[in-house]
């Protein structure tokens, strides 16, 4: 079967540093996908990993082991507008672009 | 913004009735696909549509079935509603000709059945 897992909530102070730790199962492996998503609004885009290694932007990082099944989102200097639910996803397939997701973490960013 | 669109925002509706949901999806896509995300779960894929066709299919009974138009829009129909439908549905279109083919949400429709 198809099993992501991630922390159900965590919590941090602005200016600080924060890491999301994401480990999958997945039967195939053709990309990895970091999103934000506020409450009650749309996933947005954050990072994708599809080699090892790490990705940097700007505030954000995510890294990825494939050989470990694992990712994690780094975000650094946070603001309260951080706080939001934050969704793993993994594209197992090649020829398409479904995407199976975590149930995603709640990040509570205070001041 | 995506430039993705869904239609209505929020709809109810009670037990055995149907339901049709609407996207467009952002210009230039040809891929769209729909997820149901419960209250504090992640989205769950129900299945996609590339070029009119059904590219795809997660773990959803046939009561929920779908349509893809030649501009690439597309509908999500759900029969006989169940209490546990209540959920957000999102649509996602994407490019398969891009490198990341990342996925772009709309925001989402607002299911109640009562």
């Amino acid at each position: 079967g198809q099993n992501i897992d991630q922390p159900t909530e965590m919590t941090a102070t602005e200016g600080a540093i924060v890491q999301i730790n994401c480990t999958y199962q997945t039967s195939g492996f053709n990309g990895l996908f970091w999103y934000q998503q506020h409450a009650g609004e749309a996933p947005t885009f954050l990072s994708y990993n599809v080699l090892d290694g790490l990705e940097e932007k700007g505030r954000f990082s995510s890294f990825l082991s494939r050989s470990k099944g694992y990712s994690y989102l780094l975000l650094k200097e946070l603001q309260m507008k951080d706080s939001a639910s934050y969704l793993c996803a993994v594209r197992p397939d090649q020829a398409g672009t479904a995407l199976i997701f975590g149930k995603g973490t709640t990040l509570s960013v205070s001041s | 913004e995506t430039g993705v669109t869904q239609s209505p925002t929020h709809l109810i509706k009670t037990r055995g009735q149907q339901v049709t949901l609407r996207c467009s999806s952002q210009s230039g896509h040809n891929t769209v696909s729909w997820y149901q995300q419960a209250l504090g779960q992640g989205p769950q894929f129900i299945f996609q549509y590339y070029r009119e066709e059904e590219n795809g299919r997660g773990n959803f009974p046939p009561r929920f079935s779908g349509l893809q138009f030649p501009n690439y829009s597309s509908e999500l129909n759900v029969n006989a509603l169940e209490l546990d439908d209540s959920a957000l549905y999102l649509c996602a279109s994407s490019w398969p000709g891009l490198a990341r083919n990342e996925q772009f949400f709309g925001p989402g429709t607002r299911l109640t059945v009562l």
